[in-house]
């Protein structure tokens, strides 16, 4: 199985930029990548998504490196309201595209 | 935003009831829905995917007996514990996806916190 390596927890000052990285060295063309966040006690809420180009939205950007073996998430702000567990996800092809949460990173927003 | 409402979000009960959650895409339909776990301090576990009119698939150590998977329209799932014990004490959390490919995201419901006594 495609898996994804993040760090276990970042810390952030807020209105700084983040970026949280993501390995996923066993990554196959077909597979997505899926960023997810989670507060506590709250269902995750969908981030950002790409396949191989860079990916913009209201919420954050996802750059993809060249090899598709990386990726990172740019909280281009940082706000006390960011801070959650964030989750790097590939959707696999043969799974039906089914998404499944590793550890993910614990991001601590300071003021 | 795409928004998926999970009922109820919690539910305390005694041992040996059945417990029904339901999970509804209030304005989109749901080709795929999914069921997940999450215990205290750890993340979120897949207990099975389902298509709407089709049996659900369930991940490998997950009891179908016992987590009863309904799909019948696009817009509604509901996992039923059946008899359920103080192990499945869980945070169980939906999800709903349109489409069946990569390039959808999913959207996640908040979640009901089940507390069997």
């Amino acid at each position: 199985d495609a898996k994804t390596t993040q760090p276990n927890s970042m810390e952030s000052n807020e209105e700084e930029p983040v970026h949280l990285p993501c390995n996923h060295s066993t990554i196959s063309g077909t597979d997505y990548i899926h960023w997810y966040r989670q507060l506590p006690s709250q269902g995750p809420e969908y981030v950002i998504h790409g396949l191989t180009s860079n990916v913009n939205n209201r919420m954050a950007s996802l750059a993809i490196a060249e090899d598709r073996k990386s990726s990172t998430l740019i909280l281009h702000r940082a706000t006390l309201r960011d801070a959650a567990v964030y989750y790097c996800i590939l959707s696999i092809t043969n799974s039906g595209y089914a998404l499944n949460f590793g550890k993910g990173t614990s991001l601590l927003v300071t003021p | 935003g795409a928004v998926v409402s999970q009922h109820p979000s919690r539910v305390i009960c005694k041992s040996g009831t059945s417990v029904k959650i339901e999970c509804r895409s209030l304005d989109f339909q749901a080709t795929t829905m999914f069921w997940y776990r999450q215990f205290p301090k750890q993340s979120l576990m897949l207990m099975a995917t389902s298509n709407e009119g089709s049996k659900a698939t369930y991940e490998q150590g997950v009891e179908k007996d016992k987590f009863l998977i309904n799909h019948a329209s696009l817009t509604l799932s509901t996992l039923t514990v059946t008899s359920a014990h103080p192990e499945d004490s869980s945070f169980y959390i939906c999800s709903a996806r349109y489409g069946g490919r990569g390039n959808q995201p999913q959207h996640f419901g908040d979640g009901t916190r089940l507390s069997i006594l």
